[in-house]
């Protein structure tokens, strides 16, 4: 499985665009980028996911570098609900029927007032 | 109630005893999935299932069994609980097609002493 690399932490201000980075050097053609994020004491939850195009969502932005070895997501005025941790995963179009999710450890982004 | 559900929250158990970790889903979602959480290491998947009767093994499926005789339950069974099997646990559905979201549940807590 394709590995992803996110940043430990980060800080935003509230009602501030938040741009959460990942690389995937070693990503494959056929390798969809899915952010999930984690509130505080729930299970994760879908944000958005993308191939090869930038894709947008009533949550965030997902832009994709042309090469596809990094992404970005984007909150575009953060909230206090958005703290949380964020997680970039890079799932198979065709990963044995079960789409299944490798997390890593996640960014966890605070949201300062 | 319509979603994910998970039963019990919470849970402590003694080291030797067998505890069953229960998931329901409402939505007839083909895939279920079952993963840990503990600190520092993100969500890893133990086993997942892409229809009722058909299982299969994760990242760290030792220690573990599961089951699926209907395709809206999906019961986690530790046979012989350990310390090391105090974590969270999720678990998470997800429909066939071009839906590759996952949904998950709120998550049990267990502690093994």
């Amino acid at each position: 499985d394709a590995k992803t690399t996110q940043p430990n932490s980060m800080e935003s201000n509230e009602e501030e665009p938040v741009h959460l980075p990942c690389n995937h050097s070693t990503i494959s053609g056929t390798d969809y980028i899915h952010w999930y994020r984690q509130l505080p004491s729930q299970g994760p939850e879908y944000v958005i996911h993308g191939l090869t195009s930038n894709v947008n969502n009533r949550m965030a932005s997902l832009a994709i570098a042309e090469d596809r070895k990094s992404s970005t997501l984007i909150l575009h005025r953060a909230t206090l609900r958005d703290a949380a941790v964020y997680y970039c995963i890079l799932s198979p179009l065709y990963g044995g029927a079960t789409n299944k999710l490798i997390f890593g450890t996640g960014t966890l982004l605070a949201v300062q007032p | 109630d319509a979603g994910i559900t998970q039963s019990p929250r919470y849970k402590i158990t003694e080291t030797g005893r067998q505890v069953t970790l229960m998931c329901h889903q409402t939505w007839s979602h083909s895939y279920m999935f079952w993963y840990r959480q503990d600190l520092g290491h993100g969500l890893r998947l133990i086993y997942y299932s892409a229809a009722a009767d058909i299982t299969d093994k994760g990242e760290v499926p030792d220690g573990y069994v599961v089951s699926r005789s209907k395709t809206e339950n999906f019961p986690l069974t530790l046979e012989s609980a350990t310390r090391s099997q105090t974590s969270v646990y999720f678990c998470a559905s997800k429909s066939t097609g071009v839906s590759y979201e996952q949904y998950f549940g709120p998550g049990t807590r267990l502690t093994v002493t």
